[in-house]
């Protein structure tokens, strides 16, 4: 059985730095596209970005310059990694896997979700 | 873009309809995701219309032209949540604003 779970800080300041990580237990890291999705309070969610196993990115175009997305293999661990941040960035960050079934990507297995707060 | 309604009210044991429409959506897949308060989403429909293990039968899919549809039959109390849809490849994923059902 496929789990990921997440950790990280959860209460930051504004300018500061998030940084949350995932690892994945139950299943090869290898052939999935490894990604994290934001839910900000009373809004949708938001696809933030993923990574391959073999450590190509991709990313939101909206925030791209802000955000950054590693892999460590030899641990089965992903990390997310936005900066300067603000209070819009207060969201429940959760990460995925990505399969890719045909020309789409969906996510089957996600993490419990980590609630990050930014505020002075 | 794409474009949910905000929010669906039906009673137990009807027929809930969610859609989800955007520029030539039936060219791509459709998923959708179910998202309860306090839990993470669970994925309920993919690639338009297959159902993952474990999903029951009453949720189904259809996508074309503009439009992606998730159809619930015989809704539950326990269908009550959030769904969103989802479309878009590697690097192009985007998702639907949500819908809001409510089975009363």
């Amino acid at each position: 059985q496929v789990q990921l779970q997440q950790w990280g800080a959860g209460l930051l300041k504004p300018s500061e730095t998030l940084s949350l990580t995932c690892a994945v237990y139950g299943e090869s890291f290898n052939g999935y596209y490894w990604t994290w999705i934001r839910q900000s309070p009373g809004k949708g969610l938001e696809w933030i970005g993923e990574i391959s196993h073999t450590g190509i990115t991709y990313y939101n175009p909206s925030l791209k310059s802000r955000v950054s997305i590693s892999v460590d293999t030899s641990k089965n661990q992903f990390s997310l990694r936005l900066d300067s941040l603000t209070a819009a960035d207060t969201s429940v960050y959760y990460c995925a896997r990505g399969r890719h079934r045909g020309a789409t990507l969906n996510f089957d297995y996600w993490g419990p979700g980590t609630l990050v707060t930014v505020s002075s | 873009d794409l474009t949910q309604p905000p929010s669906l009210s039906v009673s137990p044991g009807q027929t809930a309809t969610i859609t989800c429409s955007g520029d030539k959506l039936g060219d791509r897949f459709a998923s959708w995701y179910q998202l309860k308060p306090g839990q993470s989403p669970v994925l309920v429909i993919y690639q338009d219309n297959q159902r993952p293990s474990g999903i029951p039968e009453r949720f189904s899919g259809s996508n074309s032209g503009n439009t992606a549809t998730l159809t619930i039959s015989g809704s539950q109390a326990m269908d009550e949540a959030d769904y969103y849809c989802q479309a878009g490849d590697v690097g192009t994923v985007v998702f639907g604003g949500g819908t809001k059902l409510t089975v009363l």
